[in-house]
């Protein structure tokens, strides 16, 4: 079974605080690497998809990086705001398994506090 | 927003009965998922569509049936429902099977067996 495992599980910062967190996947066989913004009472909606190891992503305020070799991606949000609050979800592709089939993590909770 | 809805959006019902979810597009994608979301766990494939009448299973397909007798709707059936079925189930879409492209969601269908 592969896992996909996101720390902390829940993280509360003051509005302006930078912070990021970690999305940890098998590295054999990896295809790709999505991160999900999910906003309470809302659906998932795609922030970035990954696949090259070194690879880096920016929207706005929030970046990612990946790591492929060690099986890790950090998600970056700087300067954060009460807008930011939601949870964070990762989601793995492996090389082999199934068209599309994403492996989600249990994903993170940011509350940004003004 | 991507043309996805759910219906119904709440339900309760009594162990032991069937249940069908609806999920509905308007955007012609061949593929379609569904997952449950339950604490602890994050977002946990079930069954995925692939075309018109192409189905196959997810990680935690027991107790679970589809069917996509059109492009537009996927539907998922409890054939008797439980108590550990109680949960958030989403369905997704999207356009082709590369493992790159982002999944799009429904709003969700709330589920209560008592």
């Amino acid at each position: 079974i592969l896992n996909v495992e996101q720390s902390p599980q829940s993280l509360h910062v003051q509005e302006g605080d930078s912070t990021n967190f970690t999305c940890s996947f098998p590295s054999s066989n990896f295809y790709a690497l999505h991160w999900y913004r999910w906003e309470t009472a809302k659906s998932p909606e795609a922030l970035f998809v990954m696949t090259l190891n070194g690879d880096e992503k920016k929207k706005g305020r929030i970046s990612a990086t990946l790591n492929t070799k060690e099986g890790y991606s950090y998600l970056y949000i700087k300067g954060s705001q009460p807008e930011d609050s939601a949870t964070y979800l990762c989601a793995f592709v492996n090389y082999g398994g199934a068209t599309n089939k994403l492996i989600f993590g249990t994903g993170t909770l940011l509350a940004v506090q003004p | 927003d991507a043309g996805i809805t759910q219906s119904p959006r709440h339900k309760v019902t009594e162990t032991g009965t069937p249940v069908t979810l609806r999920c509905h597009q308007t955007e012609n994608h061949r593929y379609m998922y569904w997952y449950r979301q339950d604490p602890g766990h994050g977002l946990r494939l079930i069954h995925y569509s692939y075309g018109v009448k192409d189905t196959d299973k997810g990680e935690v397909s027991d107790g679970y049936s589809v069917s996509r007798s059109k492009t537009e709707d996927f539907l998922l059936t409890l054939e008797s429902a439980t108590s550990s079925q109680t949960s958030v189930y989403f369905c997704a879409i999207t356009g082709t099977g590369i493992s790159t492209d982002t999944q799009y969601f429904g709003p969700g269908t709330r589920l209560t067996v008592l």
